[in-house]
């Protein structure tokens, strides 16, 4: 039973585009998400969080937006840079401690 | 400052075996996570560590699966007769109290034949 879900496994998008990347839940206790990005043989980085009494936070390139009746968070990158090229993770938890991770999605700018 | 530090980064090891994995999270972070990467799969939490608190241990998968963290500083994580089912990447995080991010470490591959 997936708790936190991103269906896409893959995702290509074109540089200076926008990347859109999505999460769905299940568990409506959740009150705290967050996107990780994790290169090859690395530990995932953290990028941005949000809690449930929010619907947006941007920082920089990256937007993340929670939709809490819909139960789907998406992270918006624009304009998307190779560097971005990588695998990312959204997390949800009841508070920041047991965090459910999605299975990724591989994101590839293409130049 | 340094980061979330793992090792042996890699580690193959025979069925029946027992292993260890280190973790020495970040000076100061309190709270510490032990997870698995399986293949294809997303991160599975394992177990965490907070303060003097007892830890939570039930993302362990079974009995042979085993953590403690010594003066509240590095943890390790024994796994007992091993299986081939039990190869994966397993990730280590630290963080401080409350909502705040986890920071991870490289983490450690491990190869069960």
């Amino acid at each position: 039973d997936q708790q936190v879900k991103q269906n896409s496994p893959s995702l290509s998008v074109q540089e200076g585009r926008i990347s859109i990347l999505n999460c769905d839940y299940t568990n409506s206790m959740f009150d705290y998400f967050l996107w990780y990005k994790k290169y090859p043989a690395e530990g995932p980085t953290f990028l941005i969080s949000i809690s449930s009494i929010k619907d947006k936070n941007e920082d920089g390139r990256f937007t993340v937006f929670l939709n809490k009746s819909a139960k789907h968070l998406s992270l918006h990158i624009v304009p998307s840079q190779p560097g971005d090229s990588a695998v990312y993770f959204c997390a949800a938890g009841e508070g920041a401690q047991k965090l459910v991770f999605g299975q990724g999605t591989r994101l590839t700018i293409n130049p | 400052g340094a980061g979330v530090s793992q090792s042996p980064s890699n580690k193959v090891t025979e069925k029946g075996k027992d292993v260890e994995l280190r973790c020495d999270p970040i000076s100061g972070h309190t709270a510490l996570y032990w997870y698995r990467q399986s293949l294809g799969q997303g991160l599975e939490f394992l177990i965490y560590f907070q303060g003097n608190s007892a830890p939570d241990k039930s993302g362990l998968p079974s009995d042979r699966f085993s953590a403690e963290r010594t003066g509240g500083s590095v943890s390790t994580l024994t796994i007992q007769r091993t299986q081939q089912e039990d190869s994966a990447v397993y990730l280590c995080a630290s963080s401080l109290p409350g909502y705040n991010e986890q920071f991870f470490g490289p983490g450690t591959r491990l190869t069960v034949l």
